[in-house]
């Protein structure tokens, strides 16, 4: 089946530790996206990409780092120096322009 | 500075009326609007698009508004089930940035 697919999905990691979430996604879309949500807040845009090799930080790209080696992963790296680790992040799929994007099912990071 | 706005962070319609989710933008480049549906640790779900040369879409039970002048758009739902109980996003892209810009939600809850 086609789809966007995050693992793990629950993810618990000790405060200063680096961690990597993982996002495939077989529908052959250019590009790639990941979101933050914490509660009661919207969708914040921590990095993009449209192509392999290259991504763009979005707006709260800080104390995150991305990869895009291939065009079905973007994997995303939440390092120690990012402040308030802990909420639910998504990444998400689709063509370049005007189209809609597709989400994967998210994954909860707690960081304790 | 949040571009896409969404004022009203809840909004409790009894089933079978009208929801009307309201938007807002700051972004003039913006050309492609788009309206999401997410229940509670899941990704979101697409549910309408819009492109700026146009001033309405209807897909079934959602038809999307879009005012350009205003720079407005709405979403309505009729008749509200209890199934649309839910966090509705918009989004929006343009110009010559591909990414997606969320608003922070509305929870929509459908009374019986």
């Amino acid at each position: 089946d086609g789809g966007i697919t995050q693992s793990p999905k629950y993810l618990f990691r000790k405060e200063g530790q680096n961690v990597t979430l993982s996002c495939e996604q077989n529908l052959n879309h250019d590009a790639m996206y990941w979101y933050r949500q914490d509660p009661g807040q919207g969708l914040r845009l921590i990095y993009y990409s449209q192509i392999v090799n290259d991504f763009q930080k979005g707006d709260i790209a800080e104390g995150y780092s991305v990869s895009r080696e291939k065009k079905e992963s973007f994997p995303l790296t939440v390092t120690s120096a990012q402040k308030n680790p802990t909420a639910f992040y998504l990444c998400a799929s689709g063509y370049v322009l005007n189209t809609e994007a597709f989400f994967g099912q998210g994954t909860r990071l707690t960081v304790v | 500075d949040q571009q896409v706005k969404q004022n009203s962070p809840s909004l409790s319609v009894q089933e079978g009326r009208i929801s009307i989710l309201n938007c807002d933008y700051t972004n003039s480049m913006f050309d492609y609007f788009l309206w999401y549906k997410k229940y509670p640790a899941e990704g979101p779900t697409f549910l309408i698009s819009i492109s700026s040369i146009k001033d309405k879409n209807e897909d079934g039970r959602f038809t999307v508004f879009l005012n350009k002048s205003a720079k407005h758009l709405s979403l309505h739902i009729v008749p509200s089930q209890p199934g649309d109980s839910a966090v509705y996003f918009c989004a929006a892209s343009g110009g010559s940035d591909y990414k997606l810009s969320f608003g922070a939600g509305t929870t929509v809850t459908v009374r019986a």
